[in-house]
């Protein structure tokens, strides 16, 4: 089974929707991040958490908001979607016993907001 | 001001020869450095982390960092099709909290 899980895989939703996007580990690791990508500009950050309790805003949080539920569960919420949210966002965790600082990614979400 | 900068190519090498991946970033006190694979359509693949001046080899990779420079590099020995994929470099900043990444570069490996 996969270390990082998100879901949905893929997903196309209206402007002023609200999407609600998952991630899920099993690697008992302690901060988890969400990023999304964009052809051209690489990996941008969202929002990270270094535990239930601490979450932190990245360089483009706007319009996002995320919620830690457990250690191993982290959320994306897009209140009102709009089209140039149309990405592919992706959940990434490091840390755990004998922590390093390296990031695994989840499989990723590919988002059309139409 | 963009942290990490990369070519984004396409770098293309023939089969078996060295590619060389280069990167560069803006702040002087980062402390971490990593090296991804990203094929098209797939998440982010850890290839390399390295923390301090000098090289670092494992398998056909190496990654060679210079912090003085400000520079991080990555070496593809005997370079193979299935190395073909976009690079993205990656830096930690501000104490381990803070990781910003390149736009990657896209490298052809041609048979």
């Amino acid at each position: 089974d996969a270390d990082v899980t998100q879901t949905p895989r893929n997903r196309i939703t209206k402007t002023g929707k609200r999407i609600m996007l998952e991630c899920s580990q099993t690697k008992g690791h302690d901060r988890m991040y969400w990023y999304r990508q964009d052809p051209g500009l690489g990996l941008r950050l969202i929002y990270y958490s270094f535990d239930v309790k601490d979450i932190n805003k990245g360089e483009i949080s706007d319009g996002y908001s995320v919620s830690r539920q457990a250690q191993a569960k982290f959320s994306l919420s897009l209140e009102s979607a709009i089209p140039n949210q149309t990405a592919l966002y992706f959940c990434a965790t490091s840390g755990g016993t004998g922590a390093t600082y390296e990031q695994y990614f989840g499989p990723g979400t590919r988002l059309t907001v139409t | 001001q963009k942290e990490v900068e990369q070519n984004s190519g396409p770098l293309s090498v023939p089969e078996g020869a060295i590619a060389s991946l280069n990167c560069t970033y803006s702040d002087r006190v980062s402390q971490s450095f990593f090296w991804y694979r990203q094929y098209s359509g797939k998440s982010p693949e850890l290839i390399m982390s390295i923390y301090s001046n000098g090289d670092k080899e494992d398998g056909r990779f190496t990654a060679q960092l210079n912090k003085a420079s400000q520079y991080v590099s990555l070496l593809i020995r005997d370079s193979q099709p299935s190395d073909s994929a976009t690079y993205l470099c990656a830096v930690g900043f501000d104490n381990f909290n803070k990781f910003y990444f390149g736009s990657g570069t896209k490298l052809n490996v041609k048979p």
